[in-house]
């Protein structure tokens, strides 16, 4: 599986857009980049998957450049129930791994 | 059901006995995934389930680790003579069909969390 690398840690406030780099420089041609939420005492939840451009769903979006070797999840206008932990994988078969994701925390 | 449903939601155990885990997957979804989570280490896959075949069993650390998917449906992830390295929550994810193409989106169930006294 690519190796990602995102920030271990992001501060907001309610209302603001939250916006994680994912760097994955060794993307293979089949990977498709995939984010995953995860609250304490539950399991990772899907948000958002994509191969290129940009793609958009009602919870995020997540944009791709064209070399597909980084992409960034868009949060817009977050609360404080946003407040998680999310994983960046790249991923072309089952076999999920998660590093350690990158802890967002909203204030009010 | 409407979402993955994982029993017990906490297990505690002593060292050297036996546990079963339960995962119950959505409805329909054919596919099933065990994966372990622990502190600092991330995501760990476990075994994949396609039906009641097991293609996949790569992950299972141990002869002491196995698991069963019966009726398509229900699976049970056993772990025998625990030690206290398997505390760890684990968890289970289930997809409709088989994954093809792009990744597969998984659904995962809230995990047991199993600690191993």
């Amino acid at each position: 599986l690519a190796k990602t690398t995102q920030p271990i840690s992001m501060d907001s406030y309610e209302g603001q857009e939250v916006n994680i780099t994912c760097s994955h420089n060794n993307i293979a041609t089949n990977d498709y980049i995939t984010w995953y939420q995860q609250f304490p005492s539950q399991g990772p939840r899907f948000i958002i998957q994509g191969y290129k451009t940009k793609v958009t769903n009602e919870v995020a979006s997540l944009f791709i450049p064209a070399d597909r070797k980084s992409s960034t999840l868009s949060l817009p206008r977050v609360s404080l129930s946003d407040t998680a932990v999310y994983y960046c994988l790249v991923v072309n078969d089952y076999k999920l791994s998660f590093g350690a994701g990158t802890t967002v925390t909203v204030r009010a | 059901g409407a979402g993955v449903s994982q029993s017990p939601s906490n297990k505690v155990t002593e060292k050297g006995k036996d546990v079963e885990l339960r995962c119950d997957p959505i409805s329909g979804h054919t596919a099933l995934y065990w994966y372990r989570q622990s502190l600092g280490q991330g995501l760990e896959f476990l075994i994949y389930f396609q039906g009641n075949s097991a293609p996949d069993k790569s992950g299972l650390p141990s002869d002491r680790f196995s698991a069963e998917r019966t009726g398509g449906s229900v699976s049970t992830l056993t772990i025998q003579r625990t030690q206290q390295e398997d505390s760890a929550v684990y968890l289970c994810a289930s997809s409709l069909g088989v994954p093809a193409g792009g990744g597969s989106i998984q659904y995962f169930g809230a995990g047991t969390r199993l600690s191993v006294l």
